[in-house]
Order: C-alpha cells, then structure tokens, then sequence
C-alpha cells in the first residue's frame, strides 16, 4: 500500500540554521516525490520534485532533497532558514503516468525562532 | 499563467444548508482533484477526475457530498445538507497527466465553516 510518513509533527530551528525535514514513504513501484509548503491561509505550492536522474533535485527558495531508494527516503534540507520559511511542508509520493493521486504525508509544521 | 481559481475563497452557512464550491482548473490539464483538509485528519483525497470522469471518488465521505465536472474547465462539489463538522478547507487542485510525473497544482483553498 502506498504511504507517506513525516515521523516530525513540529520543528522549532533558530533563523540561519540549517534545516532537514524527513519524510520516508512505501509504494509498490518507481516513486515520484513531491514537497509541497503551505503557508498560513494559503494553498500548497509546490517546492520541489524527484522522478528520475540525479537523486539530489534543487527547488525554488533555497530547498534541496535527497532521494535514497536504500531508505525508502526524500528528505528536505536548506542550508540556512529564513524566518519567512515557517509554514506546513507536506512530502507526497506518486506513480506517474497513469497513476494521477498523490499520496500526502501529515505534514510537518515549522517554526523559525528569530 | 493563472493557476487553479476557487470560489468562495470563505464561506460561513448555517447547518442544513446547501453549499456548492466551484473550481475551474489550470487551461490544459485533464485531472482534477478535490482535496479536503482539517486539523485532525490533514489532507485527505475527496475525489478526483480525469478528462472529465470520475475516477476514485472512495474518499467522499457520505451520500451528503458529491461533485461534478461538467467540462474541461468547471467543477463543482456540493455538501447538501451541511453539517457543521464539514468545516474545513476544500482545495481543489489540477494536473495533466504525463507531464512532469503528474505534477498536482493547488488553488487557494475554500475555506467553510458551518455553524
């Protein structure tokens, strides 16, 4: 069956700390990884995506992740947070052409302390 | 480039009302997805189309609910009667498939509270 886990509900970082938010998934074929962020009142906008190719992807406002296929693994990082970074990061996992759902996890809320 | 639009962007109802969001998707893509999302159960799939059908409507949680795509650029989802624990936020959300892994693009959300 197809999940999503973000094992870190909530995460406090000091602003110029460096970030790294988990997300582990299962599905029975090749992923693609998604992270999306949702900023207060607002929709989900897409960070950043992984569907083949070089496992670290870039995304916009500064994120990178990771995919470890070893780890069942797509975890995010910034080098250094910014205090307009707070907001909900929510990782997804699909199956591409054919298979159109997202699976999302629940989320994992950030807090950035000045 | 005009992204997936909802409407209403708030909507406060009185329970047993009829309530009917409407969503019209990104030009050029054949899914759409209704999402709903609350504190304690987060992001959870309602239904989704693709060109235009139903493909999976398992997550609509009651005959109360149902949603429709007319054409390629409307949908709808109506809650008749409401009841004040379907307020939430509705996202509705677009894709076209094939491209970039299916690639899921949300509006703003509607936000509904039924008192």
């Amino acid at each position: 069956a197809q999940s999503v886990t973000q094992p870190d509900i909530h995460i406090t970082v000091s602003e110029g700390a460096s970030l790294e938010l988990r997300c582990n998934y299962s599905y029975g074929a090749t992923p693609y990884l998604f992270w999306y962020v949702q900023s207060p009142g607002q929709g989900l906008q897409l960070l950043l995506k992984y569907f083949s190719g070089d496992t670290l992807v870039q995304g916009i406002k500064g994120f990178e992740a990771e995919f470890k296929r070893s780890q069942s693994s797509f975890n995010l990082r910034k080098p250094s947070v910014h205090w307009s970074d707070a907001a909900e990061y929510f990782c997804a996992v699909g199956g591409g052409t054919g298979a159109n759902n997202l699976f999302f996890g629940t989320g994992t809320r950030l807090t950035v302390i000045p | 480039d005009a992204g997936v639009i909802q409407s209403p962007r708030h909507e406060v109802t009185e329970m047993g009302q009829e309530v009917t969001l409407r969503c019209k998707p990104i030009s050029g893509h054949n899914s759409l997805f209704w999402y709903r999302q609350t504190m304690m159960r987060g992001l959870e799939l309602l239904i989704y189309f693709n060109n235009n059908v139903p493909i999976d409507d398992s997550g609509m949680p009651e005959d109360r609910f149902s949603a429709k795509m007319p054409n390629a650029s409307f949908s709808t989802l109506k809650i008749q009667p409401s009841e004040p624990r379907d307020s939430a936020v509705y996202f509705c959300a677009s894709s076209r498939s094939g491209d970039s892994g299916n690639t899921i693009y949300f509006g703003e959300g509607s936000w509904l509270t039924v008192v």
